[in-house]
């Protein structure tokens, strides 16, 4: 069973442009997650999907990020436009019910603003 | 409100060494407890987890007690290898949540031979 995978897995990009990072879960898995780390902080929550809706979205920073997850397969994360404070490490999960199952990481993208 | 607070890093131990990182969290009501470890160039793992209080997850030789009296979810090694280095993260799921994990900083471990 292939694992969550993430794409790209860097990306530097400058101030004001626009990046979005793809998630693809483990198959079956309904509930996908999005976390980011900023330098030397905690893990923090951002999203979470239910299938294809949006069941949680308390931990998004600010309306210059935009997830999407149309099919309820993969989802996206648009970053538009990027600001130096967004540089960090998303990481996705999955799991494959909701509330206390475990959820799996994928290996995160590292994005970094200029 | 809930959060998680682990001892800060960096840790350097020699191999076989015993290895102990702190991990105390704050929550309402009887959270899930885990420990995810992170090797260089990878994602999360999920290293050990425990659901209620008393509880003890072990995995690859790490363990960790849910303490509800103190608070506390302590990893612990008895002999740690260089292939342990990594960085650690103690996370806490809040009993009727929607999933969303609440994670510590991360303590970054390096084992010397």
């Amino acid at each position: 069973e292939a694992g969550v995978t993430q794409f790209p897995s860097h990306s530097v990009i400058e101030k004001g442009q626009t990046v979005t990072l793809r998630c693809d879960p483990i198959s079956g898995h309904d509930n996908l997650y999005w976390y980011r780390r900023v330098m030397g902080k905690e893990i923090k929550f951002l999203l979470h999907f239910v299938k294809e809706s949006k069941q949680d979205e308390s931990g998004m920073p600010n309306n210059r990020f935009l997830a999407e997850r149309t099919g309820g397969t993969y989802s996206t994360l648009k970053v538009q436009p990027a600001e130096l404070e967004d540089s960090g490490v998303y990481f996705c999960a999955s799991s494959r019910d909701t509330s206390q199952e475990t959820q799996y990481f994928g290996p995160g993208t590292r994005l970094l603003v200029l | 409100g809930n959060s998680v607070t682990q001892m800060e890093g960096p840790v350097t131990l020699s191999e076989e060494a015993f290895l102990t990182i702190n991990c105390t969290y704050t929550a309402t009501g009887y959270p899930s407890l885990f420990w995810y470890v992170q090797y260089p160039g990878e994602g999360l793992q999920l290293l050990l987890k425990a659901t209620k209080a008393d509880d003890k997850g072990s995995n690859k030789g790490f363990e960790a007690t849910y303490r509800k009296e103190t608070t506390s979810f302590h990893l612990e090694k008895g002999s740690v290898q260089v292939s342990d280095s990594a960085v650690y993260f103690c996370a806490l799921l809040r009993r009727g949540s929607q999933g969303n994990l609440i994670f510590g900083k991360g303590t970054k471990l390096s084992v010397k031979p």
